[in-house]
């Protein structure tokens, strides 16, 4: 399976622990996305990578929330302290792009659900 | 601002009619793209149609079609002669500067035999 994928798919945790998700985008994507999808919403943009820079920070995205993608290639999304309000699903997407101002489609994983209890 | 509106949270039909997504937006930028993605059950995201907004040109993919109307901010998808499999979940979102996208709420479609 070429697309992109993520691990692990369903997390639950319990308030107050630390939880690290994994994006594996599509190998010759450069950029990289999280969101955030909860109950009955869209999905919310968090943060956005282009290789290995950070580019674009959303205010979702308390201190508690750090994002890395250390060699340009997977990307891990780690929550500190959960609370219940951090439950969701996490979604990753990745796309190819060289310019701010084109679209270029992105594609996405099947998401990480998360439970804090 | 940017926004995505969809304003029906919820629909049914029967097996075979025609239903319309609506899909109202908001940006100040000149150059942007729409979008819509579908969500099945099972959850991931299914791109279905990208339009920037330079193309007005409706389009037509089998029993899908969208109308773009820049006049009213409008991106309405159009599912005709509609199947079970057509139930899930449609996002509309717009992209302006760089790759962040904007999703509306998203409709639930329930598609009854």
């Amino acid at each position: 399976d070429t697309g992109v994928s993520q691990d692990p798919r369903h997390k639950i945790t319990k308030r107050g622990q630390n939880v690290t998700f994994r994006c594996d985008p599509i190998s010759e994507h450069n950029r990289l996305y999280w969101y955030r999808q909860t109950l009955g919403q869209g999905p919310e943009f968090l943060t956005y990578f282009q290789n290995e820079a950070q580019l674009e920070k959303s205010r979702l995205l308390s201190d508690r929330f750090s994002a890395e993608r250390p060699k340009g290639s997977f990307s891990t999304l780690e929550i500190q302290r959960t609370e219940q309000g951090d439950s969701a699903m996490y979604l990753c997407a990745s796309s190819f792009g060289t310019s701010s101002s084109s679209y270029n489609e992105q594609f996405f994983g099947p998401g990480t659900r998360l439970t804090v209890l | 601002a940017q926004k995505v509106t969809q304003a029906q949270t919820e629909i049914s039909v029967v097996e075979k009619e025609d239903v319309t997504l609506d899909c109202v937006y908001e940006t100040r930028d000149t150059t942007y793209y729409l979008f819509w993605y579908k969500q099945p059950p099972s959850g991931e995201l299914v791109f279905l149609i990208r339009r920037n907004s330079f193309d007005e040109q409706n389009e037509i993919s089998g029993r899908y079609s969208w109308n773009f109307q820049k006049s009213t901010s409008s991106f309405n998808f159009t599912i005709t002669a509609s199947q079970v499999v057509d139930s899930a979940v449609y996002f509309c979102a717009l992209k302006t500067s760089y790759d962040k996208v904007i999703f509306g709420p998203g409709t639930s479609l329930s598609v009854i035999p």
